[in-house]
């Protein structure tokens, strides 16, 4: 069946960098995008943007421009997302899912993967 | 690319119907077929509830439904069961294109 299993939570300091990662299995990986979703502590979901794993190429949501970068290994099934200089406002739940065959929207989700940044 | 706009909450009894709007506009919600919708119970990972609008995955109950008219779309939940106390969210493509969330809607079973 299919499943993104991800990373575990990261504690952070203000400045640093993180990477999370997407492990994919059940499916092939390179016939389905994979988006990436933020929620920050007791709030809503807020797309980041996605990136298409068949040609590599990333579309970053307005906000999401120049700290995050999206990647692939299709080695290994996976995505990743980092994110630099990171700041207090960092702190979240980020999601992968994967991108509906159809487009459009997220069909499947991984587990989240809680980023705390504190001093 | 604004989000588009939910109750912040809703409430029912158990076997009652409760609907959830998710308004957009002509170039989102309006504009295309990918409306959908997500169930998230707390501490968890959002669950895909609607596909295109009225579509159901397989799995999820047929008390679940959804339509759209105009810019604005609807989640029903009929029969309410405890279990479907949850945040729900709507998310529709845009022409920018990306995709945009709504707000999100606290759905509380009485």
């Amino acid at each position: 069946q299919v499943q993104l299993v991800q990373s575990g939570s990261e504690l952070k300091k203000p400045g640093a960098s993180v990477k999370v990662s997407c492990k994919a299995t059940g499916y092939t990986f390179s016939s389905y995008g994979i988006n990436w979703v933020r929620q920050a502590p007791g709030q809503g979901l807020e797309w980041m943007g996605w990136i298409n794993t068949n040609t590599g190429n990333p579309t970053y949501a307005q906000g999401f421009t120049g700290r995050f970068v999206f990647s692939l290994d299709t080695s290994v099934s996976t995505a990743y997302l980092q994110i630099s200089s990171l700041k207090a406002e960092d702190t979240a739940v980020y999601y992968c899912a994967r991108e509906a065959l159809s487009g459009y929207y997220p069909d499947y989700w991984g587990q989240g993967t809680l980023i705390t940044v504190s001093s | 690319q604004s989000a588009l706009t939910q109750p912040a909450s809703v409430s029912g009894s158990p076997g009652q119907s409760i609907t959830i709007s998710c308004t957009g506009t002509s170039s989102d919600v309006g504009g295309y077929k990918y409306v959908s919708w997500y169930q998230q119970h707390p501490g968890k990972a959002p669950k895909l509830m609607i596909y295109e609008v009225s579509n159901r995955p397989s799995g999820v109950s047929n008390r679940f439904s959804g339509s759209k008219s105009g810019n604005t779309a609807s989640l029903t939940i009929s029969g309410l069961q405890s279990e479907d106390e949850a945040d729900y969210y709507c998310t529709s493509y845009t022409s920018s294109p990306t995709l945009v969330f709504g707000g999100g809607t606290k759905l509380t079973v009485l």
